[in-house]
């Protein structure tokens, strides 16, 4: 089993563009969930889904969207970048909901200009 | 709402030291508290949760309801100890993992 795979692991983009994170798990897990990773700030819930075309907004959803449409995929979506969106984020996923173990991805380390 | 609080940025401790990593909650539901553990070019892991009542490469932790705390412990701190350190706090009623602000344990020789 891969796990839990992210791409790209970095990426740099110019304010106002777009990008997809992709993310995917072979596990076979319902929940899924982006998580960015600030300085100071911890790990904090973008977007998350308990199952394939379900998904809910976390703490900071604002300039991301997402969508579920397999078990296996859970992409991320910067509609139009900008500077705060600078972060690492995560991907995770478990078998069952939040209180559930949660499998992490490596990460993407995203930098926009 | 959820909230996971740990006031401490950067705990450093020599090796053999105790050590204490400290974890604040607030959620009026019942909640199911974790740590993870981000070692120097690993991806994040869980630690140990506060159900399985285990103890992990020498780590405890108890949840206190009263203090609303789930702070980790360690009689004995190791080098390989040195870490970034998660509390998260968990609810199957609104299906949210929420992470605190991390704890930087530095463990010196």
């Amino acid at each position: 089993n891969a796990g839990v795979t992210q791409t790209p692991k970095f990426q740099v983009l110019k304010t106002g563009q777009s990008m997809t994170l992709q993310c995917a798990q072979d596990m076979n897990h319902e929940y899924m969930s982006w998580y960015r990773q600030d300085p100071g700030m911890g790990l904090r819930l973008i977007h998350y889904s308990v199952g394939a075309g379900i998904t809910d907004q976390g703490e900071v959803p604002n300039g991301y969207n997402v969508s579920r449409s397999t078990t296996e995929d859970f992409p991320l979506r910067l509609l139009s970048a900008a500077p705060s969106q600078t972060s690492v984020y995560f991907c995770a996923s478990s078998y069952g909901l939040a209180p559930d173990t949660q499998y992490f991805g490596p990460g993407t380390r995203l930098t926009v200009l | 709402a959820q909230r996971v609080t740990q006031p401490e940025k950067l705990l450093s401790v020599f090796k053999g030291a105790p050590v204490e990593l400290k974890c604040n909650y607030s959620y009026s539901g019942s909640p199911e508290l974790f740590w993870y553990v981000q070692y120097s070019r690993q991806r994040l892991q869980l630690l140990l949760r506060h159900i399985s009542r285990e103890s992990i490469k020498g780590f405890t932790a108890d949840l206190n309801k009263g203090e609303t705390s789930f702070h980790l412990k360690k009689p004995f701190a190791q080098e390989e100890d040195s870490a970034m350190y998660y509390c998260a706090l968990g609810s199957s009623n609104t299906g949210k993992l929420i992470f605190g602000q991390g704890t930087t344990l530095q463990v010196k020789p």
